[in-house]
């Protein structure tokens, strides 16, 4: 069965870093979503994708972020400089009419 | 407030027995979803419900749309039933967000 996948599983990364966190959604899904879940907390939406552009995003999704879909497969999430309060896990999801939204693994990112 | 509202935040219940989780919402949605989060931190989709109730397997879901309310109802529970049990909601057209509720912790006791 199809599946999204995420990479990596983990990262720890120093405040101030670039973190570039990776997803391979469902290959002929067509829009794309970044949630993430601080611990002990509820998910919370990041940014959505569609059509080769932002289509929606959240007031967390602010100018340190960035996605990208580089080429047909991969869909990126960017983190400039990262803070200590970005720790989180991160969810790729994606879906293919826009209903039901199959998640990734998520990457656990933790910032020291 | 939190637009996507659970109750009981916390379940624990005997093997056999018949559970329900609920959820309230305070806006105008496009559709309803439940979720399942395994104890590693990975999310599967169980359900989505713009009407209705739908069914799988022990798994039965329902959404009264006037009153802003879904129920997840597990028949004959059993231990691998044991995780977090989250709703989320669709606010807009196809493809929008999902917002979230803060989940329901399951645990099943053998």
């Amino acid at each position: 069965e199809p599946e999204v996948t995420q990479t990596p599983s983990h990262q720890v990364t120093q405040m101030g870093q670039e973190v570039i966190l990776r997803c391979v959604p469902i290959s002929n899904h067509l829009y794309f979503y970044w949630y993430r879940q601080i611990l002990g907390q509820k998910v919370e939406f990041l940014v959505s994708f569609y059509n080769n552009e932002i289509s929606e995003k959240s007031e967390i999704f602010d100018d340190q972020f960035s996605v990208e879909r580089p080429d047909g497969s991969n869909f990126t999430l960017k983190i400039r400089s990262t803070k200590l309060e970005d720790s989180a896990m991160y969810f790729c999801a994606s879906s293919d009419l826009g209903t039901t939204q199959y998640f990734g693994p998520g990457t656990r990112l933790l910032v020291l | 407030k939190n637009e996507v509202e659970q109750s009981p935040q916390n379940l624990t219940a005997q093997e056999g027995e018949f559970i329900t989780i609920n959820c309230s919402y305070s806006v105008g949605i496009s559709a309803l979803h439940w979720l399942q989060q395994h104890p590693g931190g990975g999310i599967v989709s169980l359900f989505m419900l713009s009407s209705g109730k739908k069914k799988h397997g022990r798994l039965i879901a329902t959404i009264n749309i006037q009153e802003k309310h879904s129920s997840l109802h597990i028949t004959a529970s059993h231990p691998r039933d044991s995780a977090v049990y989250i709703c989320a909601v669709n606010r807009g057209t196809s493809g929008s967000r999902l917002t979230f509720g803060e989940g329901t912790q399951l645990t099943v006791n053998p």
